[in-house]
């Protein structure tokens, strides 16, 4: 039980395209999803906190206008890099709380691969 | 601000090792401290969960020890092989907060 998975699992697209990565809980309803951000040999750093049917809190340094969580429904968040450049080619991983559970748990999806030419 | 440090960042030994893996974080004031396994270009597996009231947890060869007042986890593999190849992530979560705070890794190689 308590797989998230994400799609797509790796994208190349032009620089100036915007990107969309879903985060999808499959057997669970989750009340908040997290998303990451990866830079290769760098650990993860939190970006955003996103609740279902409410604006995503981002972390210091993340802009918003250019990194949009929507989180419409208990299964379904989606994060879309808006004109993207180079520097945000990076490898993006979400995490779902269980709805109800302890709020300590979260369950990682298997990553994205973003690459930005 | 939390920090996590983890040392060494890279660690290579043969297969049947006892080996450590060391996390310090800033700030005692935690929640509860995790250890994940990260492979390459994948997705994390949690591995243990010390709640800040443990002192450690133990899952097969892993044993995980908490020192939340001297802000120091360690990660304790027995008998490694090759298998647990792999980086190793702590991350802590603080009190009030849902937030992980994730430390740099350390990338293990077991050598058969």
């Amino acid at each position: 039980g308590a797989v998230v998975s994400q799609h797509p699992s790796r994208v190349i697209c032009k620089s100036g395209t915007s990107v969309k990565i879903e985060c999808r809980s499959l057997d669970f309803q989750a009340t908040t999803m997290f998303w990451y951000r990866q830079f290769p040999k760098q650990s993860l750093m939190l970006m955003a906190t996103s609740n279902e049917g409410s604006k995503a809190t981002y972390e210091q340094g993340v802009e918003k206008d250019k990194f949009l969580i929507n989180h419409a429904s208990l299964t379904l968040s989606t994060l879309t890099v808006t004109s993207a450049h180079p520097e945000d080619s990076s490898f993006y991983i979400c995490s779902a709380s269980i709805a109800g559970a302890r709020q300590e748990t979260q369950y990682f999806g298997p990553g994205t691969r973003l690459l930005v030419l | 601000k939390q920090e996590v440090t983890q040392i060494p960042a890279a660690l290579s030994v043969p297969e049947g090792e006892n080996l450590v893996l060391n996390c310090s974080f800033t700030d005692s004031a935690i929640y509860n401290l995790q250890w994940f396994r990260q492979d390459p270009g994948k997705g994390l597996t949690s591995l243990l969960l010390i709640q800040s009231s443990q002192r450690e947890q133990t899952s097969g060869r892993l044993n995980a020890s908490l020192d939340k007042s001297s802000g120091r986890s360690t990660l304790y593999i027995a008998a490694s092989q090759p298998g647990d190849s792999a980086t190793y992530l702590c991350a802590v979560m603080n009190t009030g907060f849902q937030k992980l705070v994730f430390g740099t890794g350390t990338r293990l190689l077991v050598s058969p």
